[in-house]
């Protein structure tokens, strides 16, 4: 399996400008998690779905973030617009949720916002 | 609000030498995860711990969890510089999300 597929891996954008990142789950895993890592705050959960529906999005950290899953096998992540304090890694991970709620990170997307 | 917290974060060891690595959080739980992140990489998920009194073991690194002291330890064995890298424990709280440390930072010298 190829596992979690994230692009782009890098995004400089300036401020006030719409990113949009992107990620594929591992086939057949019906939970996927975006999170997002600064050196201030770590890793935080943004928004978790399940079977395409999002469940908890209480990490949003504001209305200028939205995630979709339209389908299993895509997720989107938008920053509409974008601010510098949103430069950071942005990961998308997925899991199956029967058993452990162990997760696969993809690479990762490295946004940063001038 | 469940606090997962990482001692030491950074730690700079001798090459040859045992250390351990501790994760100590809030609420209970008896699901806990430890990860690997290289720099500029993703997290790579080491073990899963999922009762008391699970150890898991692999190579020169050895997890355990004692869900009645809310306490997880990552114990090194004769460190390696292949194993500088930074640590991450998790705790499932919610049944399908994880809380993360802030991570310990080692870096393994000669």
């Amino acid at each position: 399996d190829a596992g979690v597929i994230q692009s782009p891996r890098h995004e400089v954008t300036e401020m006030g400008q719409e990113v949009t990142l992107r990620c594929k789950p591992i086939s057949g895993h019906n939970s996927l998690f975006w999170y997002r890592q600064t050196m201030m705050r770590g890793l935080e959960l943004l928004i978790y779905f399940n079977n395409n529906v999002p469940i908890d999005d209480s990490g949003m950290p504001e209305d200028r973030f939205s995630a979709k899953m339209p389908n299993a096998s895509f997720s989107t992540l938008k920053i509409q617009p974008s601010e510098p304090r949103d430069s950071a890694v942005y990961f998308c991970a997925s899991s199956l949720t029967s058993g452990s709620t162990e997760l696969f990170f993809g690479e990762g997307s490295r946004l940063t916002v001038l | 609000e469940l606090k997962v917290e990482q001692n030491p974060l950074f730690l700079s060891m001798q090459e040859g030498k045992n250390y351990t690595i501790y994760c100590n959080y809030s609420t209970t739980s008896d699901r806990l995860y430890w990860y690997r992140q290289d720099p500029g990489k993703s997290l790579e998920s080491l073990f899963v711990l999922l009762s008391n009194g699970a150890v898991k073991q692999e190579g020169r690194l050895m997890a355990s969890l004692d869900t009645k002291a809310r306490l997880s330890t990552l114990h090194i064995t004769a460190a390696v510089h292949d194993l500088s890298a930074t640590y991450f424990c998790a705790v499932d709280i919610t049944g399908y999300a994880l809380n993360f440390g802030k991570g310990t930072s080692l870096l393994v010298t000669p």
